[in-house]
């Protein structure tokens, strides 16, 4: 079982809220990612990390943010949370390197009402 | 897009019979890689099948890779109700820093 976590695990909140989303690896994975997932689609690149003091941008456009001021940690924040933000979020990390395999945390259900 | 591409979206099978799900994609690649995710939970990888090979093997998995043709199989065999799950493609498109992801192909194993 992959050492990543991911906390909360089910989040309900407001619209307007600010939140934040943590992940952690206790894997020493210098890469680490961010996915966006809507119910039985595809997973959406929205943020990755080669190394501490590195973010950029993933595939589809988010307003989320990440720092990565730790190796370990990899947080995600909205701002203002909207209802179009709900969704499922998940957190990756994989070794250095050309595409290793990625190892998955149990995700974040995001609802905002 | 680079993404990969599943078919079939869903499939229905009885234990004990075979799975086979089918990925293409666009782009060249260096590898191509096969993960499980059960409902509302995160992705486990499975294979990894460099563009180099073309079959790997591993316990019940068998994949395929045909790069000619951009396109691999994943076979589940003597699948079991615990197989059931999403199974998702995806694809370095050649670039190496992170992972293309197909809609993947929703399967169902019944006792």
């Amino acid at each position: 079982e992959a050492d990543i976590y991911q906390t909360p695990r089910y989040l309900v909140i407001g619209t307007g809220k600010k939140i934040t989303l943590e992940c952690s690896q206790t894997m020493g994975h210098d890469k680490m990612y961010w996915y966006q997932q809507d119910p039985g689609m595809e997973l959406h690149l929205i943020h990755y990390s080669y190394g501490v003091n590195s973010t950029e941008k993933g595939d589809l456009s988010s307003e989320s943010t990440v720092s990565r001021i730790r190796t370990e940690h990899f947080p995600l924040t909205l701002e203002s949370a909207r209802p179009s933000h709900t969704s499922q979020y998940l957190c990756a990390s994989s070794e250095s390197g050309r595409a290793h395999e990625q190892y998955f945390g149990p995700g974040t259900r995001l609802t905002v009402t | 897009s680079q993404q990969g591409e599943e078919d079939p979206q869903a499939l229905s099978i009885q234990e004990g019979e075979n799975a086979t799900m089918n990925c293409s994609y666009k782009t060249s690649i260096n590898n191509l890689q096969w993960y499980r995710q059960n409902s509302g939970r995160g992705l486990v990888h499975l294979i990894l099948i460099r563009s180099n090979e073309r079959e790997k093997h591993s316990g019940r998995l068998r994949v395929t890779l045909d790069t000619s043709k951009k396109s691999s199989s994943l076979l589940i065999t003597a699948s079991r109700a615990a197989d059931t799950a999403s199974y998702f493609c995806a694809t370095d498109g050649g670039s190496g820093y992170a992972l293309n992801f197909g809609k993947g192909t929703s399967l169902l194993v019944t006792p």
